[in-house]
């Protein structure tokens, strides 16, 4: 069955910077899109940035262009978020998802992330 | 900025019928948004039930049906259940670069 497993969440000071993995099983990583979703401490859903299944195209929300960059290995079936010069608004549960561009099919049970001010 | 509104929160009877809703401020909701729904329980991952509009996963119970209804995505749900008690989240995709998360609907059942 499809795993999705985040690491790499934490407690980081304001303007640090953090990378999370979400390791992939149970399908053809490197077929899908992945997706990165956050929600923040008891709000909703907020989506993050997107990959294309190759690596080709990066997309993101407006709020974090130039601070985090998504990126894939399709050799290890994983997919990153660096995270740059974080905010305190930054703190939430990172989920990863998988799909093609307009699906988000399933979902890891999160890293949560703290930027402390 | 696009914002994405659902009914903030409803009730519904057990073997009761409820609809959610999902309104764009761009206008009315087409399926060429591919409104997605998720549903979403107190400590865990949010979990997929409908994309494109009213399309299914294997895992989607019948009861849960998707469409577009008045200028809005709409996700009813038939015969609720106790266990259908949580946060329903819609989604609509703008563009690769805009995707765009209804603030939810906590859907209590009693």
């Amino acid at each position: 069955q499809v795993q999705l497993v985040e690491s790499g969440g934490g407690v980081v000071q304001s303007g640090g910077s953090l990378r999370l993995s979400c390791s992939a099983s149970g399908f053809s990583f490197s077929g899908y899109g992945m997706h990165w979703v956050r929600q923040a401490p008891g709000k909703g859903l907020e989506w993050v940035a997107s990959i294309r299944f190759d690596g080709s195209k990066n997309y993101y929300t407006d709020s974090v262009k130039g601070r985090f960059a998504i990126s894939r290995d399709n050799l290890k079936d994983t997919l990153y978020l660096q995270m740059n010069s974080l905010r305190p608004e930054d703190t939430a549960v990172y989920y990863c998802a998988n799909g093609w561009e307009q699906r988000f099919d399933n979902w890891g049970q999160g890293t949560p992330v703290t930027v402390s001010s | 900025q696009t914002v994405v509104t659902q009914e903030p929160s409803l009730t519904v009877s057990p073997g009761g019928t409820v609809t959610l809703t999902c309104a764009s401020s761009t206008g009315p909701v087409t399926t060429g948004y591919f409104p997605n729904w998720f549903q979403q329980k107190p400590g865990q991952a949010p979990r997929s039930l409908i994309f494109a509009t009213s399309s299914k996963h294997s895992w989607t119970p019948a009861r849960f049906s998707g469409s577009v209804l008045g200028g809005k995505a709409a996700l009813t749900l038939s015969d609720v259940q106790p266990e259908d008690e949580a946060e329903y989240y819609c989604l609509l995709y703008f563009g690769a670069s805009q995707v765009v998360f209804g603030g939810g609907t906590k859907l209590t059942v009693l």
